[in-house]
């Protein structure tokens, strides 16, 4: 079965703060995807990386960045010098490979409110 | 290109009516998928469309609901007769067609806006 885990269900930080959002993921698949997505207030799933379970290179766009680590499977995503726009609920998901690959599981999301 | 596009943004209804709900995919997109969250739970898959043919249909909860996409274009979402715990958020997400299977089913979703549904 898959499981998408997301311990924390909020986080408050003050702007400029770095702020990490964990993901443990459970799956029996060897091939999987691992996605997250970002909700803002005006409500749309707003698609921010996708990562194979062959590539653990670490990524870093911008201010985000991404930590795989399969061998806890886990999926965490930082924020660097967070910005109050970065308020938002961001959810992690896990996908399969070939015809299920959308068919999302979705952990429950972490809400995170930067203040000003 | 617009992005997806979900209709109504919000109805209320109450407790056995009916309720149809509209997704729009992004044009020439020709998977089509319906989510939805109920309230303090996970976002949960409820069906995915190759086009008009139904893929896959195993998260559709009951036979309450009923997922339709004439013509391979927008999808329709019927909510009848709504209970309760059919309240929640309803989200469409598109993807398009790769080359193959393996490319055209990972690609990135394109979620809506999404339809917050509340029944009374």
């Amino acid at each position: 079965a898959q499981k998408v885990t997301q311990a924390q269900t909020e986080i408050s930080v003050v702007e400029k703060e770095d702020v990490t959002l964990d993901c443990v993921y459970e799956t029996r698949d060897t091939t999987y995807y691992l996605f997250w997505y970002k909700q803002p207030p005006s409500g749309e799933l707003v698609f921010l990386i996708r990562r194979n379970s062959f590539d653990e290179q670490n990524e870093i766009s911008g201010r985000y960045s991404w930590n795989f680590q399969k061998s806890t499977s886990s999926f965490n995503f930082t924020i660097t010098a967070s910005q109050v726009v970065d308020s938002a609920v961001y959810f992690c998901a896990l996908g399969r490979s070939g015809a299920a690959g959308n068919k999302l599981t979705f952990g429950g999301g972490t809400r995170v409110l930067v203040k000003p | 290109e617009a992005g997806v596009t979900q209709f109504p943004s919000h109805s209320v209804i109450e407790k056995g009516q009916t309720v149809t709900l509209r997704c729009d995919p992004i044009s020439g997109h020709d998977n089509l998928y319906w989510y939805r969250r109920v309230m303090g739970k996970e976002i949960k898959f409820l069906l995915h469309f190759v086009k008009e043919s139904k893929q896959d249909e195993s998260g559709m909860p009951n036979n309450r609901f009923l997922a339709e996409r004439t013509g391979g274009t927008y999808s329709t979402l019927k909510v009848q007769p709504a209970e309760l715990e059919d309240s929640g958020v309803y989200f469409c997400a598109s993807s398009p067609t790769g080359t193959g299977p393996r490319s055209s089913y990972n690609s990135p979703l394109h979620f809506g806006n999404g339809t917050r549904l509340t029944v009374t």
